[in-house]
């Protein structure tokens, strides 16, 4: 079946930096979507991607929908500590799709003051 | 606005025990999920009704059951708990998938469920 490859499973990095992860598959998607977990609440989408090469940013945190329809990213700049989460890549199986969603393993973000 | 809402959001069960997690969403969303969550899994589907009436299997659907009591509402039991299914586990709602695109699921906060 389809899977989303996300990397890099973890993420420690200083305040202020850049942070920017991936998300892929080998297969096509029409949607990708970005959510965030925090601790002991559910996930909460950011961004939702519907077109090939669509760049669309909400606030510090940027993400685009690969060309290739396989592939997605998420950048996030100027890093603070409210930033610390999982952040998981999400989109719909192509084939018998109902709505229901394919997840990534998520990309857990730490940052330090 | 409540959104996506999980009863309880802990339990703890004995091993054949049985339970009912409930959801209610109030954004007049037609589809609703049970996922859960495992560390290092991701969130995998357990169920999802894309309508009033219809329920369907998802990827791990093995040792539960869902009803689809009506368009709020959207319960997963488990028969016999084992603990295999100690998890977190969350219900989400969408809106209905247009000709171009899917709409997002909105989650609840999680029910934390313990299987001894």
């Amino acid at each position: 079946g389809q899977q989303l490859n996300q990397s890099p499973q973890s993420m420690f990095i200083q305040e202020g930096e850049d942070v920017s992860m991936n998300c892929t598959s080998s297969s096509i998607f029409n949607t990708w979507l970005w959510y965030k977990q925090d601790p002991g609440e559910g996930p909460v989408l950011l961004i939702a991607l519907y077109k090939a090469g669509e760049l669309t940013s909400n606030g510090r945190l940027t993400a685009q929908f690969g060309i290739t329809r396989k592939d997605s990213f998420l950048n996030i700049s100027a890093s603070i500590p409210s930033d610390v989460g999982i952040y998981f890549c999400a989109g719909p199986p192509i084939r018998g799709s109902q709505g229901n969603l394919i997840f990534g393993k998520g990309t857990k973000l730490s940052v330090k003051p | 606005n409540a959104g996506v809402t999980q009863t309880p959001k802990f339990q703890v069960l004995k091993t054949g025990q049985s339970m009912t997690l409930q959801c209610a969403q109030d954004m007049n969303h037609n589809s609703m999920y049970w996922y859960r969550q495992d560390p290092g899994m991701g969130l995998r589907l357990i169920y999802y009704s894309a309508s009033e009436g219809t329920t369907d299997k998802g990827e791990v659907p093995n040792g539960y059951n869902v009803s689809r009591l009506n368009k709020r509402e959207f319960s997963l039991r488990l028969e016999s708990a084992a603990p295999s299914q100690t998890s977190v586990y969350f219900c989400a709602s969408s809106g209905p998938r247009t000709a171009y695109s899917n709409q997002p699921q909105h989650f609840g906060d999680g029910t934390r469920l313990s299987i001894l």
